[in-house]
């Protein structure tokens, strides 16, 4: 159980462009699920949290304008990265809370821009 | 808000050895201490967590000990296996703040056989 997907795993756009990435809980409702970005050897940084029905929060420093998140449903949150640049080239990984807290990570995105 | 800081950040050991790794965190209303495994370029798996009203908990060789007093927590690996090579990041859940994790820096285990 708690399975997260992820998609697509692989995007590759130019710069300028908008990319839409998914992230879905497949056996499980969540409530909230989190967007983070990872560097090469890096650590995971959380960059929001999305709830269903409502606003994303975002960290500081996380543009909220160029980081659109949308948690239409208990099983479906969106991430879009609008007029992405290559600074934006990074892997993104989503997560959903089960329960008591627990994080069940997807098998994050990989997006590179040219 | 929460800090996690988490060493070392490299960790090599022998096969059948054990292997330790230390967090520490900034807020003491924090409340819930997972562990995460990352393979190379594979998602975080959840491998062992504790929460603010236990010490210790453990599944098979690995063990987590928290000290709220101090605000630390340790993850303890025994016998190890060149299997448990990967990145470990701790992390931490700040009290009321919707569930959000605090993650540390990472450790690169490398268990050589």
């Amino acid at each position: 159980g708690a399975v997260v997907s992820q998609h697509p795993s692989w995007v590759i756009c130019k710069s300028g462009t908008s990319v839409k990435i998914e992230c879905r809980s497949l056996d499980f409702q969540a409530t909230t699920m989190f967007w983070y970005r990872q560097f090469p050897k890096q650590s995971l940084m959380l960059m929001a949290t999305s709830n269903e029905g409502s606003k994303a929060t975002y960290e500081q420093g996380v543009e909220k304008d160029k980081f659109l998140i949308n948690h239409a449903s208990l099983t479906l949150s969106t991430l879009t990265v609008t007029s992405a640049h290559p600074e934006d080239s990074s892997f993104y990984i989503c997560s959903a809370a089960g329960l008591q807290e627990t994080q069940y990570f997807g098998p994050g995105t990989r997006l590179l821009v040219l | 808000g929460e800090n996690v800081e988490q060493h070392p950040s490299t960790l090599s050991v022998q096969e059948g050895d054990s292997a330790v790794i230390k967090c520490t965190y900034s807020d003491s209303a924090s409340n819930y201490f997972p562990w995460y495994k990352q393979e190379l370029g594979k998602r975080p798996q959840l491998i062992i967590d504790i929460r603010s009203n236990v010490g210790e908990k453990k599944d098979q060789r690995i063990a987590v000990t928290l000290n709220k007093t101090a605000k630390h927590f340790s993850l303890h690996i025994t016998e190890t296996q060149p299997e448990d090579s990967a990145v470990y990041f701790c992390a931490a859940t700040p009290y009321n703040q919707g569930g959000k994790l605090i993650f540390g820096q990472g450790t690169e285990l490398s268990v050589k056989p």
